[in-house]
């Protein structure tokens, strides 16, 4: 009965660095939602991805940032060359199928910090 | 595009009081609407939502909110708030076609229930 597991909690970068985010969804969902949530901002949507595929990206900065959600294995979000405006708390979600009927649950988050 | 306004940041009250965060939104289609709930470091969940039907919802733990297209709100309210209450609060809306998945919030408002 586990719900959606990010890891991890808290990230602490410096200026440039790698920063990999990862969301294991609920048992039995197929479908991936990734959000930002800037400091004392509501949560926006960045990406929609279903196994192997992104639905739809149009809330994903242009440049640095990459979302996957392979066949086996947890959805990653991926920020290169991170910068100090990347510093916000990431949810991700997940769904077992498609329609606002199919709601979503949200993981706990993850911190990341850059220094 | 939507867009979501909730009016009050911060809202404090005492226990066993009654309590109502607001929430305004704009769009240009038809939306369905909801209210999440955070606790301090964990992931939002899901209070309750608008679909269609009746313009009244309810959660399980007492709190219930009201769609009014004319005036395009959809405030949450309790007659009587506990401790346990104490949380953010965000409203959401999405389209109700093809991109539904896509939920654009408030900035939330903080509810802290005083004994």
């Amino acid at each position: 009965n586990a719900g959606v597991m990010q890891n991890p909690r808290h990230l602490v970068r410096r200026r440039g660095q790698e920063a990999r985010l990862r969301c294991s969804p609920m048992k039995g969902h197929s479908h991936v939602y990734w959000y930002r949530q800037l400091p004392e901002e509501g949560l926006k949507f960045m990406v929609y991805l279903q196994k192997e595929n992104i639905i739809d990206e149009s809330g994903m900065p242009k440049e640095r940032f990459s979302a996957e959600f392979p066949k086996e294995g947890p959805s990653i979000l991926r920020i290169q060359q991170v910068v100090r405006g990347d510093s916000a708390a990431y949810f991700c979600a997940s769904s077992p199928g498609f329609g606002v009927g199919q709601p979503q649950h949200f993981g706990d988050g993850t911190r990341l910090s850059i220094l | 595009a939507q867009s979501v306004t909730q009016l009050d940041s911060q809202v404090p009250v005492f226990e066993e009081a009654p309590v109502e965060l607001r929430c305004n939104y704009s769009s240009s289609v038809s939306v369905y609407l909801f209210w999440y709930v955070q606790y301090p470091n964990q992931g939002l969940q899901l209070l309750l939502k608008y679909l269609s039907g009746s313009t009244l919802v309810e959660s399980i733990n007492g709190f219930e909110a009201e769609f009014n297209k004319s005036q395009t709100s959809f405030h949450l309210r309790k007659p009587s708030v506990h401790i346990s209450d104490t949380a953010e609060y965000f409203c959401a809306v999405s389209d109700s076609g093809g991109s539904n998945y896509k939920l654009t919030f408030g900035k939330g408002t903080l509810l802290t229930v005083n004994p």
